[in-house]
């Protein structure tokens, strides 16, 4: 079973400050993507990171996939109410025949005015 | 150019029915995902298509569930004997399987409701 733990669960700031969530696993990916879903909504892909210590940067938002590709941080810089949202990271291995992706259960960030 | 639709937004139902829900993915994509999401928690795998067969159905919950796939392109997910537990959002994604690294798509989702 390849599992990732997210943290922190829950996530309660001001507008204006810096944030961090974490995706850690004890397993290989070979690939790991982080979406971001709103009320009513489905998962909406952020990015995806493939290489090892690879950083990615989306506006505000900076990622980043471990050396060893067995973790990743998602960093958003200045919150704003609009970032509000569940977080999720999901990984792929590329070795496994049944093409899936393992999901974290999420940090959900509330952005408050 | 549309992206994931599914069928009913939304659905209540009485316990012991039996429901049919619905996903058309993106046209072209040859993988197709079915996940359940409860309240407040992330996405639990239920089943994934490659083409019409299914490789893992190692996420179905019980034999209550099924699902199919025909054409290579829409899926039902069928629960048979409601009950309340199965409550939750059920959501379809589809992605490119030769399309690293596997990017998915993800639909609105189905509010199932059981009463």
């Amino acid at each position: 079973t390849q599992l990732l733990e997210q943290s922190p669960q829950f996530l309660s700031i001001q507008e204006g400050e810096n944030l961090t969530v974490y995706c850690n696993s004890s397993s290989v990916f070979s690939s790991l993507q982080w979406y971001r879903q709103e009320p009513g909504e489905g998962p909406v892909l952020l990015v995806t990171v493939v290489t090892g210590g690879e950083v990615k940067k989306l506006k505000r938002l900076t990622f980043q996939f471990g050396d060893a590709r067995k973790d990743s941080s998602l960093h958003i810089t200045a919150a704003q109410p609009g970032d509000t949202g569940l977080y999720l990271c999901a990984g792929f291995d590329r070795g496994s025949t049944l093409g899936r992706l393992y999901f974290g259960r999420g940090t959900q960030l509330t952005v408050w005015p | 150019g549309a992206g994931v639709s599914q069928s009913p937004s939304n659905k209540v139902t009485e316990k012991g029915k039996d429901v049919e829900l619905r996903c058309d993915p993106i046209s072209g994509h040859t993988a197709l995902y079915w996940y359940r999401q409860s309240l407040g928690q992330g996405l639990e795998f239920l089943i994934y298509f490659q083409g019409n067969s299914a490789p893992d159905k190692s996420g179905l919950p019980s034999d209550r569930f099924s699902a199919e796939r025909t054409g290579g392109s829409v899926s039902t997910l069928t629960i048979q004997r409601t009950q309340q537990e199965d409550s939750a959002v059920y959501l379809c994604a589809s992605s490119q399987w030769d399309s690293v690294p596997y990017e998915q798509y993800f639909g609105p989702g189905t509010r199932l409701t059981v009463t």
